[in-house]
């Protein structure tokens, strides 16, 4: 079975301070993707990132960066120099790796992040 | 590009009514899910359509149904409300093509149930 594992529920920071949110998953698929999503106060969930499980080069965008690690089933994401406006709920999905596997994510929990001024 | 559109986006129902929400994707994508979440059991995946057939289904009961039109757009039907399906309900949508894929939400629908 499929599965995500968010285990940090709630982070509070300060303002440029640097934030990890872990993120484990479980899947007997060899091909699969990796996604995290931001969901603010308003409720729209916005996509950041999908990593597909063939390539394990992290990512950077801006502040924002990933570590995939295929040996410990891993997707992490690093926040640099938080800001308020990160402030939300962030979530690790997973998808199979066809047609229409892929139409299906399997979510973990979510990471609620505060980052105060 | 406009993004996915959900209508409406409040909703206050009784028991035993029935209410049926709205949803139009990105313009060119094809493939329309649909996921329920609530405080307790978080996101999950209701069902997906794709050329106007049911796809992927997830583990809810018959009173969630579903629909996709020609145009993509999808509707989602509930009957027969419980206090328990008060959620935000959110649609997604997805080239479908079979590559490569990421699903865009749209705002939700904040069904509650009286």
């Amino acid at each position: 079975a499929q599965k995500v594992t968010q285990a940090q529920t709630e982070i509070s920071v300060v303002e440029k301070e640097d934030v990890t949110l872990d993120c484990v998953y479980e899947t007997r698929d060899t091909t699969y993707y990796l996604f995290w999503y931001k969901q603010p106060p308003s409720g729209e969930l916005v996509f950041l990132i999908r990593r597909n499980s063939f390539d394990e080069q992290n990512e950077i965008s801006g502040r924002y960066s990933w570590n995939f690690q295929k040996s410990t089933s891993s997707f992490n994401f690093t926040i640099t120099a938080s800001q308020v406006v990160d402030s939300a709920v962030y979530f690790c999905a997973l998808s199979g790796g066809y047609g229409g596997s892929q139409g299906n994510l399997i979510f973990g929990k979510g990471t609620k992040l505060s980052v105060k001024p | 590009k406009a993004g996915v559109t959900q209508t409406p986006r409040y909703l206050i129902k009784t028991r035993g009514q029935q209410v049926t929400l709205s949803c139009s994707p990105i313009s060119g994508h094809r493939s329309v899910s649909w996921y329920q979440q609530t405080p307790g059991q978080g996101l999950q995946f209701l069902f997906e359509y794709f050329s106007e057939t049911q796809r992927n289904k997830g583990n809810f009961p018959g009173r969630f149904s579903g629909r996709q039109f020609s145009n993509s757009r999808s509707e989602m039907n509930v009957s027969t409300l419980e206090l328990g399906d008060s959620a935000l309900y959110l649609c997604a949508t997805a080239l479908g093509s079979g590559g490569p894929d990421t699903q865009y939400f749209g705002p939700g629908t904040r069904l509650t149930v009286l």
